[in-house]
């Protein structure tokens, strides 16, 4: 398996615009992550599915920010409109099960907002 | 709530010496414990994990781990380090029916010199 795939790796956006981050997880994974990553907060937890619902949300920072899975193979996350604080690394994982299995993540986004 | 706090942002540490990095948590419930290895530039992979049983974890690169309940800590710990594990480390936490929402800490930058 090719692992979670994120794309793209790096994006560069003026303030204002929309930004979409895309994500792939593992095959057969029915769980899925989105994480960012900052100097100033670190490692946050924005929104995770199960089964390609959205169960807990409550790491999403605003309205801004959305995401959605509409299959077992395929999420996004979208910011419209961006900001510069927006600015981080977003990582999307995936695991098998919750609590006590491995999250597999991506090798990240870097999103920069200028 | 949980929380996790890694109690040195910065370990420089030579080739070959031991290391330990500390990892206390907060939680009025019982938990399940890892620790994160993040290389530059790539996104985060497991090196251990405490679910129930031994208190002496064993992960991968030779990395260990001792839950220890009555101080609420999960410190990582290595006898002989290489340059290859110069890396940032992050301890999380995520309790039982959470659906594997992770809380990392702040994560612990691990430089080895030769």
């Amino acid at each position: 398996d090719a692992g979670v795939i994120q794309s793209p790796r790096h994006e560069v956006t003026e303030m204002g615009q929309e930004v979409t981050l895309r994500c792939k997880p593992i095959s057969g994974h029915d769980y899925l992550f989105w994480y960012r990553q900052t100097m100033m907060r670190g490692l946050e937890l924005l929104i995770y599915f199960n089964n390609n619902v959205p169960i807990d949300d409550s790491g999403m920072p605003e309205d801004r920010f959305s995401a959605k899975m509409p299959n077992a193979s395929f999420s996004t996350l979208k910011i419209q409109p961006s900001e510069p604080r927006d600015s981080a690394v977003y990582f999307c994982a995936s695991s098998l099960a919750p609590g006590y299995n491995e999250q597999f993540f991506g090798p990240g986004t870097r999103l920069t907002v200028l | 709530a949980q929380s996790v706090t890694q109690l040195d942002s910065q370990v420089p540490v030579f080739e070959e010496a031991p290391v330990e990095l500390r990892c206390n948590y907060s939680s009025s419930v019982s938990v399940y414990l890892f620790w994160y290895v993040q290389y530059p530039n790539q996104g985060l992979q497991l090196l251990l994990k405490y679910l129930s049983g031994s208190t002496l974890v064993k992960g991968i690169n030779g990395f260990e781990a001792e839950f220890n309940k009555s101080q609420t800590s999960f410190h990582l710990r290595k006898p002989s380090v290489h340059i290859s594990d110069t890396a940032e480390y992050f301890c999380a936490v995520t309790q039982y029916n959470q659906g594997g929402k992770l809380i990392f800490g702040q994560g612990t930058e691990l430089s080895v010199k030769p």
